[in-house]
């Protein structure tokens, strides 16, 4: 069965700083990875997707995740913050058929 | 306006009772999905469906029933709501027969006195 560990509940990060979210999944074969952010009261809104080809894949709002097969991980990145980047963030994992399988999400706080 | 619409976006029910949330999607999607969000979770499958008359189990179907009459339409159905219902629910809709991104809804957020 394929899951997905988002091991940090909750990220306090800089206006202008750096991020990294963690997400490690587990699934037998080549997966299909996504990220999605959640603005309070919103429902998800897909940032990037890894299908296969290039292990750094871009998306939008200026963030990037980089796929590690050796390390079962694909980590979200932003190099610089904004205020409006404040969100719940969520790693996703899909396989051989169409179901997603969740991780249980990062919350993300951006101070001045 | 093309996408997908929940509808109520707040409901508060009494254990017992019957309550539908609805949902409407304008792109022909053929797969849809109801998802439940609570605190510690993240989103839990609860059913999809891959086409009209096509539904199927996920992670926590008890409780609840679908339908899917209409391609555009997959109404979640709590028969006898329960307190454990109260959550925020999620509909999504995909295309294609293979993983693909899934569109959200805004979202419903239930709670069961």
């Amino acid at each position: 069965a394929q899951s997905v560990t988002q091991p940090d509940i909750h990220i306090t990060v800089s206006e202008g700083a750096s991020l990294e979210l963690r997400c490690n999944y587990s699934y037998g074969a080549t997966p299909y990875l996504f990220w999605y952010v959640q603005s309070p009261g919103q429902g998800l809104q897909l940032l990037l997707k890894y299908f296969s080809g290039d292990t750094l894949v871009q998306g939008i709002k200026g963030f990037e995740a980089e796929f590690k097969r050796s390390q079962s991980s694909f980590n979200l990145r932003k190099p610089s913050v904004h205020w409006s980047d404040a969100a719940e963030y969520f790693c996703a994992v899909g396989g051989g058929n169409e179901k997603l399988t969740f991780g249980t999400g990062t919350r993300l706080t951006i101070i001045p | 306006d093309a996408g997908i619409t929940q509808s109520p976006r707040y409901k508060i029910t009494e254990t017992g009772r019957q309550v539908t949330l609805m949902c409407h999607q304008t792109w022909s999607h053929s797969y849809m999905f109801w998802y439940r969000q609570d605190l510690g979770h993240g989103l839990r499958l609860i059913y999809y469906s891959a086409a009209a008359d096509i539904t199927d189990k996920g992670e926590v179907p008890d409780g609840y029933v679908v339908s899917r009459s209409k391609t555009e339409n997959f109404p979640l159905t709590l028969e006898s709501a329960t307190r454990s219902q109260t959550s925020v629910y999620f509909c999504a809709s995909s295309a294609g027969a293979r993983v693909q991104p899934q569109h959200f809804g805004d979202g419903t957020r239930l709670s069961i006195l």
